[in-house]
């Protein structure tokens, strides 16, 4: 079966301008999160994808992010225009059931982005 | 406010040696889960364990084990007899309802031969 998996695995792009990273979950899987780490810092939550609904998505940093998720399946984040402060590993996670945090969630392995 | 603390960002130690990996979390739920996951180079984020806040069993699975304290809030994890293949970035985390995780920093673990 194949994992979380994320496109492109590295992008370098100049402040300004547009990014936008792919992922395609675990097929079956309702549930597509999104995360994002900083340098050295702490993985963090941006949003919560349940089918095509945006369950939650109080950790988008601000309205440069758009994230969608068309038809409930793969989901795009896009940046626009791009700062430096974007720059990280942003990751892409699912899960198959829907609601509480027991349920183990697949992690893909990151798209690292450089914003120069 | 919830939030998982890994103090150590870096730890090196020489193959076969034991190395404990600390996870201190702040939660007012009654009712959380926390993590382990590990990233090896390669980059995706592996899961290791996942316990729930009811259950205070000690864990060992392999070479790993798990060392869950509500006394302490702490969920610190065990290494024995490290392999360099163990090299990696382990990172501690905890549950919000819904699926959200809050992630510690991170520790980067380095075994050398």
């Amino acid at each position: 079966e194949a994992g979380v998996t994320q496109f492109p695995s590295h992008s370098v792009i100049e402040k300004g301008q547009t990014v936008t990273l792919r992922c395609d979950p675990i097929s079956g899987h309702d549930n597509l999160y999104w995360y994002r780490r900083v340098m050295g810092k702490e993985i963090k939550f941006l949003l919560h994808f349940v089918k095509e609904s945006k369950q939650d998505e109080s950790g988008m940093p601000n309205n440069r992010f758009l994230a969608e998720r068309t038809g409930g399946t793969y989901s795009t984040l896009k940046v626009q225009p791009a700062e430096l402060e974007d720059s990280g590993v942003y990751f892409c996670a699912s899960s198959q059931v829907e609601g509480w945090a027991d349920e183990k969630l697949f992690f893909g392995s990151g798209t690292q982005l450089s914003v120069l | 406010a919830q939030k998982v603390t890994q103090a150590q960002t870096e730890i090196s130690v020489v193959e076969k040696e034991d190395v404990t990996l600390d996870c201190v979390y702040e939660t007012r739920d009654t009712t959380y889960y926390l993590f382990w996951y590990k990233q090896p180079p390669s980059g995706e984020l592996v899961f290791l364990i996942r316990r729930n806040s009811f259950d205070e069993q000690n864990e060992i699975s392999g070479r790993y084990s798990w060392n869950f304290q509500k006394s302490t809030s702490s969920f610190n994890f065990t290494i024995t007899a490290s392999q360099v293949v163990d090299s990696a970035v382990y990172f501690c985390a905890l549950s919000e309802e819904g699926g959200k995780l809050i992630f510690g920093q991170g520790t980067e673990l380095s075994v050398k031969p």
